[in-house]
C-alpha cells in the first residue's frame, strides 16, 4: 500500500518556465511533508518542507503548497533552470519524524533549453 | 557544520557472502540515524532507524540487520547476501525532534 504517491514518473519543462511537481498521500496521520532532489548515484538533498498547520512555504525559487482536505501537495519551481534537472521525491512523516520518512517513487524533472 | 559519511561507495559481492556498510556522522550529538534502500526504479524504502546507542527499530522483515555501537556510527550488515539485496543504500541523520533528514552519498551494492 503506497501511502505517498507521485503519479508522474517524468516531467519536461522549458527553461525559464514554471515546474509543478505533484504528490498525493493517503495517511491522515502525516503531519510534516518534505521535498528532496536527487542526482544519479548521489544521496537526496533536502529542498523544502511544510508542516500540516500551514498551506504554503516559500524558499527562493521553491514553493510548496499543501491542501490537507485533498491530501495533496505540490512543489513549484520558478523560474526553472538547467541545474534543476533531477529526480524529485516527496516524503512525509508522522509524530516528529523520529521513526523515518515515507517516500514517493519520485518524478524525473527534465529542463529543456 | 554536520557531515555524514558512508563507505564504500560501490560494492560487488557474490551471493551468500557477508556484508558490512558503515555510516558516521560528524558535527552533531545524539542524532536519529536511518538506513534506506532504493531499488531500481523505486522510491526510498526505510529499513532501520535508531534513536540511540543500541536502539534499533526495523521497518520491514529482511535479510539485513543494523547496529549502532557508538552515538554517531550506524552499521548495516548481512550474514549471507541474496540477489534481491542489490540496490542503492543510503544512510541519513536527523536531529532530535527534527523532521528534516540529511542523507549520505550512498553505497551502490550489486550482488552477483
Amino acid at each position: 500500500d503506497q501511502q505517498v504517491k507521485q503519479n508522474s514518473p517524468s516531467l519536461s519543462v522549458q527553461e525559464g518556465r514554471i515546474s509543478i511537481l505533484n504528490c498525493d498521500y493517503t495517511n491522515s496521520m502525516f503531519d510534516y511533508f518534505l521535498w528532496y532532489k536527487k542526482y544519479p548515484a548521489e544521496g537526496p538533498t533536502f529542498l523544502i518542507s511544510i508542516s500540516s498547520i500551514k498551506d504554503k512555504n516559500e524558499d527562493g525559487r521553491f514553493t510548496v503548497f499543501l491542501n490537507k482536505s485533498a491530501k495533496h501537495l505540490s512543489l513549484h519551481i520558478v523560474p526553472s533552470q538547467p541545474g534543476d534537472s533531477a529526480v524529485y521525491f516527496c516524503a512525509a512523516s508522522v509524530r516528529g519524524g523520529a521513526d523515518g520518512l515515507t517516500f514517493g517513487k519520485g518524478t524525473h524533472l527534465i529542463i529543456q533549453p | 557544520s554536520q557531515t555524514i559519511h558512508q563507505w564504500p561507495a560501490t560494492l560487488v559481492q557474490p551471493v551468500g557472502s557477508p556484508l558490512s556498510l558503515e555510516c558516521t556522522v560528524e558535527g552533531t550529538s545524539n542524532p536519529n540515524l536511518y538506513w534506506y534502500r532504493q531499488a531500481a526504479g523505486r522510491g526510498l524504502q526505510l529499513l532501520f532507524y535508531s534513536v540511540g546507542i543500541g536502539q534499533i527499530s526495523s521497518e520491514v522483515p529482511q535479510n539485513l540487520s543494523a547496529s549502532r555501537p557508538q552515538d554517531r556510527q550506524f552499521i548495516l550488515s548481512s550474514k549471507k547476501l541474496l540477489l534481491s539485496d542489490s540496490g542503492f543504500y543510503l544512510c541519513a541523520w536527523s536531529s532530535r525532534g527534527g523532521h528534516e533528514q540529511y542523507f549520505g552519498p550512498g553505497t551502490r551494492l550489486t550482488v552477483t
